[in-house]
């Protein structure tokens, strides 16, 4: 079975800083890659998803992730963090064709000050 | 299109109680899935249903059932309540890889 890890749990930076989140995942075959955003009170959103070709893509709120095979990789990455960028952010992995689901890593809660 | 709904949005239980939570997708999706989120822990699949007429147990199935009533509606049940299943339960569904974002507003669920 695949795990995911996200290896911060807890970041607090200030506006304009940059941000990358760490995801590492473990399984011996393809993945496909995620990264969601929940904001306070509300549901996931999907910022991104990578399935094949070029490793760094481009999401949505000008997130973007990088693949790194090699390193089982998937980290987030924005140049530079809004207040509104205040949430938590989750990586996940799903093998094959998604319909057996996701695997969630436990989530990075990022705090941005003013 | 509403996408994914869910009812309730807030519900406590007595250990013991049962109760049904509902969910819904107007997309046309063939697979759907239930996820429960707990803090520290992300979002951890208890069952999904990838297509009309199967169901599958997730990472966490232990005290629920499920029912995929049709293409559109799977449910979760919580036959007997325990304090550990205080959760927020969110639904989800998609239809292959390309449209695995969709989640519902979630149920915040309190067992007394």
């Amino acid at each position: 079975a695949q795990s995911v890890s996200q290896h911060n749990h807890h970041v607090i930076l200030s506006e304009a800083a940059s941000l990358e989140l760490g995801c590492n995942y473990s399984y011996g075959g393809t993945v496909n890659l995620f990264w969601y955003v929940q904001y306070p009170g509300q549901h996931l959103q999907l910022l991104l998803k990578y399935f094949s070709g070029d490793p760094l893509v481009k999401g949505i709120k000008g997130f973007e992730a990088e693949f790194i095979k090699s390193k089982f990789s998937f980290n987030l990455r924005k140049p530079s963090v809004q207040w509104s960028d205040t949430a938590e952010y989750f990586c996940a992995v799903t093998p094959g064709g998604g319909a057996d689901g996701l695997t969630f890593g436990k989530g990075t809660h990022l705090i941005i000050q003013p | 299109n509403a996408g994914v709904t869910q009812t309730p949005k807030f519900q406590v239980l007595k250990t013991g109680q049962s109760m049904t939570l509902q969910c819904a997708q107007d997309m046309n999706h063939n697979s759907m899935y239930w996820y429960r989120q707990d803090p520290g822990m992300g979002l951890r699949l208890i069952y999904y249903s990838a297509s009309e007429g199967t169901t599958d147990k997730g990472e966490v199935p232990n005290g629920y059932n499920v029912s995929r009533l049709n293409k559109r509606e799977f449910s979760l049940r919580l036959e007997s309540a325990a304090p550990s299943q205080t959760s927020v339960y969110f639904c989800a569904s998609s239809l292959g890889l390309t449209s695995l974002g969709f989640f519902g507003p979630g149920t915040r669920l309190t067992v007394l």
